[in-house]
Order: structure tokens, then sequence, then C-alpha cells
């Protein structure tokens, strides 16, 4: 399983752009990236997935360079309910009658400021 | 569209007692996975199913830990004997197998397990 590489954590205030950075330099051809959001006392939730270059929802954007090897989480305009842990995960295609695992790394600590 | 459901919501035990946890996952997911979230810490694969099939549980303890998914839908984990390193949160996770998109898992609230 490719393994994960982010910052401990990140600082930020209201307004700003966030961007989060994973490190995923052995991730396979049919590996997909995704991202997800916990609040404390909460399960994780799925904000957005990406196989290559540029990934955007009502939420969030993912940019992936062309060697896959790393990819950058875009917060736009954080608010203080962004505050929370932020995981990227690099995982197997569940496509088809094959199955999917998805290994969790330590995450990003984003603290948004007044 | 209901998500995960997961029960008891929060549970304190003694050390060498034993405990279950139930999960109920998004209807019609094949796939069911157990993490288990230490403060402080990410997510940790314990056992995944497909269908009522176990597809991986080389991170679960398996002389305390045991997980059933009979009939391939809800699922129960368990825990006995009870240590006091098990405190820590259980979240269980369903994802449907539809065609080429990439494995996204909904997680439940979790169960809190304190053991003292």
């Amino acid at each position: 399983l490719a393994k994960t590489t982010q910052p401990i954590s990140m600082d930020s205030y209201e307004g700003q752009e966030v961007n989060i950075t994973c490190s995923h330099n052995n991730i396979a051809t049919n590996d997909y990236i995704t991202w997800y959001q916990q609040f404390p006392s909460q399960g994780p939730r799925f904000i957005i997935q990406g196989y290559k270059t540029k990934v955007t929802n009502e939420v969030a954007s993912l940019f992936i360079p062309a060697d896959r090897k790393s990819s950058t989480l875009s917060l736009p305009r954080v608010s203080l309910s962004d505050t929370a842990v932020y995981y990227c995960l690099v995982g197997f295609n569940a496509g088809g009658t094959s199955y999917g695992k998805l290994t969790f790394g330590q995450g990003t600590i984003l603290t948004v400021h007044p | 569209e209901a998500g995960v459901a997961q029960s008891p919501r929060y549970k304190i035990i003694e050390k060498r007692q034993s405990v279950a946890f139930w999960c109920n996952p998004i209807s019609g997911h094949a796939t069911l996975y157990w993490y288990q979230q230490i403060l402080g810490q990410g997510p940790k694969l314990l056992i995944q199913f497909q269908n009522n099939g176990v597809v991986d549980d080389s991170q679960l303890p398996k002389d305390r830990f045991s997980a059933e998914r009979l009939k391939g839908v809800d699922s129960t984990l368990k825990i006995q004997p009870a240590k006091l390193e098990d405190s820590a949160v259980y979240l269980c996770a369903s994802s449907p197998l539809t065609g080429n998109s990439g494995n996204t898992i909904y997680f439940g609230e979790g169960s809190w397990l304190t053991v003292v």
C-alpha cells in the first residue's frame, strides 16, 4: 500500500485559502487519491477524490500533478467550522468485482483562527 | 439516505470484561469495515468484509477481537477480554462497489470505548 506523508498541523485565518499537500511517492497505477475530514467525536467524512489532474466539487479542489507522487487539497475561503483533521489516503480502485482498501495516516490538524 | 448506524455510542467497562459493538451499513453496500482509532491517531483498519466474507483481517488481534457479518448486512465486533489499550473509538464504515469509481468509504459516528 502506498504510504502518505502530510504536515502534522497547519494554521490559517478565516477567509483565506488553505492548501494541504500530501506526498505519496510509491503510488500505484490503479490507486485513487482520497481526502477525508474528521471533526472531534465524529467519523471521517469524504471530501474529494481524484485520479489525475484537477477535481473540483462544492467543498474543495484537488490538484494532482502528472507524476501523481503528490496531491494538494485546496479549501477556498476557510471558516472556523473548517477546523478539523484532514486525511490524505491512497488506495486501490474498487472497480468491477475487486475490492478497495484505504489506510489512514496521521492526518493534518487544521486550525482556523478568527 | 440513511448513514452507517452504530451502537452503543459510548461504553465503559473494566479490563478483562467483554464488549460488543453493532453496525448497520448503508443499504446495499457490499463492503463493511471496522476501524480502531486511538486518540490522536488516524483510524487503523481492523477487518474488512466483502458481503459476508472476510477480505482482510491482518491487523485484527484475533486472540481477543472477533467480528462477524452474518447474512452480509449488519456486523458485530466483539472484544473479550478487554485490555486498557483497547480504549479507543471503533468506527464502522461501508462502501459500495460500483463500476470503476474509487473506493469512497462512508463512516458511522463511532463507538467510544473506555477500559478502566
